[in-house]
């Protein structure tokens, strides 16, 4: 079936630096890849559609220059959270629908700021 | 806004016990689905639901999609420890680009 991949899985980072983080599509194409934070025991929370060769677009309240997202090829979105803060410690998830068939899900990334 | 209200957001239960996790919203979906998630993990997909009145089967779990496709119930019967988790549902509109409206999720715990 089709398999959706995150790196780093966990991260752990000093306050101010920015991290990466990937989200591929291992067997399909995706034109579009979604970017979800989620906290403890609670929902999913949408932040921006990553679209492939055009900019994302972001939900409310996200604030794009702080959430870097590149799609530059049909199986590989980034996520770069610059600059980050303690606050920004989160899970980080991203999906990615394949056509005719339903979303699926990377493993997620833990990120820790220190 | 486009809101699927799922309850009960907390439910902590004796290991035999039924019990309903309930999604409803006042938005048409051409879909929606359940999802199961443990902690450090992606959410793994247990059903999706299409036709309005359909109920599937998963072993234990019953899932059923309202007659107007705006509802949906889980139901687990004699719920063992091992489903424990978060039970997401997600609701999904045609033509919105495959955007997810997502529930607030149930924390199940199943004590022995």
């Amino acid at each position: 079936g089709a398999v959706v991949s995150q790196h780093p899985s966990r991260v752990i980072c000093k306050s101010g630096t920015s991290v990466k983080i990937e989200c591929r599509s291992l067997d399909f194409q995706a034109t579009t890849m979604f970017w979800y934070r989620q906290f403890p025991k609670q929902s999913l929370m949408l932040m921006a559609t990553s679209n492939e060769g055009s900019k994302a677009t972001y939900e409310q309240g996200v604030e794009k220059d702080k959430f870097l997202i590149n799609h530059a090829s049909l199986t590989l979105s980034t996520l770069t959270v610059t600059s980050a803060h303690p606050e920004d410690s989160s899970f980080y998830i991203c999906s990615a629908p394949r056509i005719g068939e339903t979303q699926y899900f990377g493993p997620g990334t833990r990120l820790l700021v220190l | 806004t486009q809101l699927l209200e799922q309850s009960p957001q907390f439910l902590s239960i004796q290991e035999g016990e039924n019990l309903t996790v309930y999604c409803n919203s006042s938005s048409v979906f051409s879909s929606l689905q359940w999802y199961r998630q443990e902690p450090g993990e992606g959410p793994v997909l247990l059903v999706t639901v299409v036709t309005g009145g359909e109920v599937k089967k998963l072993k234990r779990l019953t899932f059923q999609f309202g007659d107007a496709r705006k509802d949906s119930s889980l139901h687990i019967t004699a719920a063992q420890p091992g489903d424990t988790g978060l039970y997401l549902c997600a609701g999904d509109h045609a033509g919105n680009n495959r955007k997810l409206i997502w529930g607030l999720g149930t924390s199940l715990a199943v004590n022995p």
